[in-house]
């Protein structure tokens, strides 16, 4: 069974950075290509980014508000994906979401709410 | 970037109707379009993906339509697990998005 775990949200003031991840386990992790996405009172639910699978190269994709910001990455030795966010701001306050991802998002983790406040 | 626009915002239905739920594109997708349905304090489930295509252990009830610009997403007798709020995405080209979503809330 597909299983994704996110943990490393909570209270960060504006400025500030933190790093998400995201455990998974009940696939081969290292041939799944993998995306964030988050879920915000302003804008709903938004694409963060995605890294391909490490079989395909293991390049990073992301939309231009988070471009320089925010950064995706994975360890396959540890079915581990990341998501490092810096710069952080108000509007940045909500639940993000590992996904598995091949265009639609297939398998979605329970997410982590990250409170951007001072 | 492709603007999403759901349409309603929200439906009010009971169970047993057949309800319809409609998503526009402001650019052609072909059919690359999925849908997700969300129960409150969950996160979203994948229904359907290339605009028609059933995922894996979703109910028969839940069906999907279009190409372009236009798609529908139909739940042909709801039940009571289907009062949720539901979105449609585009993958068609990069940045990928959502619509803003239609709540199916009980008449």
């Amino acid at each position: 069974e597909v299983q994704l775990m996110e943990s490393g949200g909570g209270l960060v003031k504006p400025g500030g950075s933190v790093r998400l991840s995201c455990a998974t386990s009940g696939f081969i992790f290292g041939s799944m290509t993998m995306s964030w996405v988050r879920q915000t009172p302003g804008k709903g639910l938004e694409w963060l980014g995605r890294i391909k699978a490490t079989t395909d190269g293991g390049t990073t994709d992301y939309p231009a508000p988070v471009k320089d910001r925010f950064t995706i990455s994975r360890d396959d030795s540890k079915s581990m994906l990341y998501l490092q966010l810096n710069s952080l701001k108000s509007d940045d306050t909500g639940i993000y979401y590992c996904t598995t991802s091949s265009g639609s998002f297939d398998r979605w983790g329970q997410g982590t709410l990250v409170t951007v406040s001072s | 970037d492709i603007r999403m626009t759901q349409s309603p915002s929200t439906l009010s239905a009971s169970v047993g109707d057949r309800v319809t739920l409609s998503c526009r594109a402001s650019q052609s997708l072909v059919r690359w379009l999925a849908w997700y349905q969300q129960q409150p304090g969950k996160a979203p489930r994948l229904l359907i993906y290339q605009a028609s295509t059933l995922e894996s252990g979703v109910p028969s009830r839940f069906s999907g339509s279009g190409s372009g610009t236009e798609f529908t997403l139909t739940i042909s007798s709801l039940q009571p697990d289907d009062f949720a709020t539901y979105y449609c995405q585009q993958y068609n080209s990069f940045p990928w998005t959502f619509g803003q979503g239609t709540k199916v809330e009980i008449k």
